[in-house]
């Protein structure tokens, strides 16, 4: 199946600071990835749909201008975490659809502090 | 969106035992796949069923689509088994469901 490569694994940064999560598809051209978030001990949540060479498209309740994304080619899209608050402090997972089932990367565990 | 609930939200097993988790979906879906999400976050793709059976080692899955359900079926359990696990449905988009927490114990 489809190698989806996501960095870093874990990520501690200080309130008010940004912070860039890549995710990359290594073996399959990508239009179009998915970012979710995990709150401890719950389920994955939607955040967005990445598309390459246009905006993203943010679920409801989700902040566009703290969670930007950005899909530049087929092989990588991006979440930046602005301004951070250690309200923001999740796991972040990121995957993309094949065709004939969804791969997830390894997932983002960020610590606000 | 589609409500996808699993069930039981908790299990214990003995090293050995077999369980059953079930997984109930709302409206028709396109794709239904089953995860085990490892101590560490990751996710791993266990089934891609939409529909029918499906058998890999100790674990199988069914789905009836039309009854709106899959079940996912893990014989003689280990203590590797543990994690959590999520069966997850494509709708207009993937809607993953609220999950089911397995603990394995020797």
């Amino acid at each position: 199946g489809a190698v989806v490569s996501q960095h870093p694994s874990r990520v501690i940064c200080k309130s008010g600071t940004s912070v860039k999560i890549e995710c990359r598809s290594l073996d399959f051209q990508a239009t179009t990835m998915f970012w979710y978030r995990q709150f401890p001990k719950k389920s994955l949540m939607l955040m967005a749909t990445s598309n390459e060479g246009s905006k993203a498209t943010y679920e409801q309740g989700v902040e566009k201008d703290k969670f930007l994304i950005n899909h530049a080619s087929l092989t990588l899209s991006t979440l930046t975490v602005t301004s951070a608050h250690p309200e923001d402090s999740s796991f972040y997972i990121c995957s993309l659809d094949r065709g004939y089932g969804y791969t997830f990367g390894s997932g983002t565990r960020l610590t606000v502090v | 969106g589609i409500q996808v609930e699993q069930s039981p939200p908790d299990l214990i097993l003995q090293e050995g035992a077999n369980s059953t988790l079930r997984c109930n979906f709302s409206d028709s879906v396109n794709n239904l796949q089953w995860f085990h999400q490892n101590p560490w976050g990751q996710l791993i793709n266990l089934f891609y069923i939409p529909s029918g059976t499906k058998q890999n080692g100790r674990l199988s899955a069914t789905t009836v689509a039309t009854e709106r359900y899959s079940l996912l079926y893990i014989s003689s359990s280990q203590t590797t088994d543990s994690g959590v696990y999520f069966c997850a449905v494509v709708g207009n988009q993937f809607y993953f469901g609220t999950g089911t927490s397995l603990t394995v114990i020797p």
